[in-house]
């Protein structure tokens, strides 16, 4: 069974632009979740989508959003980019969300000039 | 306070012996406990879950989980120099899908 797929796998762009990073999961999976990863902050939840809602939010702004499609595939934008934004982006998915484990993919690196 | 907390490390572990990663968190409604692999530029890989205090084993892991202490570790039997990687500890406080992680342990196995 093919695993997570996230695409682009790496993006350079420049402040004030936006940018859509897209994750596909699992066969069969239809949660799919957020995280950015950075050096200091380390792991940190973005949002969860369930069946084209979104379930839960973590504490960033609004600039971050995302949505979920009837295939369960999901996407993430991020406007007016800020150099703090470099980050990876890595999306998890798992079958349904109670207590189910979460697969992550290759993850975005994203870097912001 | 941060919610889940590891040592950050290094931890250096010989060849073959043991390596004990700890993690602690502060929701007592915590549900799920789950400890993840990363090797440096690649994304996390599942390695064990537990929901249950007590121990699991699996190959040359075991997790321990102690809900009343609020304590879940990892051991690594027969350290082996492709276990050098951080270890992430990652805790699931409700029904939905939100992990919140800990800083990592980085590992080091010396030959």
């Amino acid at each position: 069974k093919a695993g997570v797929t996230q695409t682009p796998r790496y993006l350079i762009k420049t402040r004030g632009q936006q940018v859509t990073l897209s994750c596909s999961p699992i066969s069969g999976h239809r949660s799919v979740s957020w995280y950015q990863q950075t050096p200091g902050q380390g792991l940190q939840f973005l949002f969860e989508y369930f069946s084209e809602t979104q379930r839960n939010k973590g504490n960033f702004p609004g600039r971050f959003s995302g949505r979920q499609f009837s295939n369960s595939r999901s996407e993430m934008n991020v406007s007016t980019l800020e150099l703090g934004d470099s980050a990876l982006y890595l999306c998890a998915s798992s079958l349904r969300t109670a207590q189910e484990t979460q697969y992550f993919g290759p993850g975005t690196r994203l870097l912001v000039l | 306070q941060k919610e889940v907390e590891q040592n950050s490390g290094p931890l250096s572990v010989p060849e073959g012996a043991i390596a004990s990663l700890n993690c602690t968190y502060s929701d007592r409604g915590s549900q799920s406990f789950f400890w993840y692999r990363q090797y440096s530029g690649k994304s996390p890989e599942l390695i064990m879950f537990i929901y249950s205090n007590g121990d699991k084993e699996d190959g040359r892991f075991t997790a321990q989980l102690n809900k009343a202490s609020q304590y879940v570790s990892l051991l690594i039997r027969d350290s082996q120099p492709s276990d050098s990687a951080t270890y992430l500890c990652a805790v699931k406080s409700d029904s939905w899908g939100k992990l919140q992680f800990g800083a990592g342990t980085q590992v080091v196995v010396t030959p």
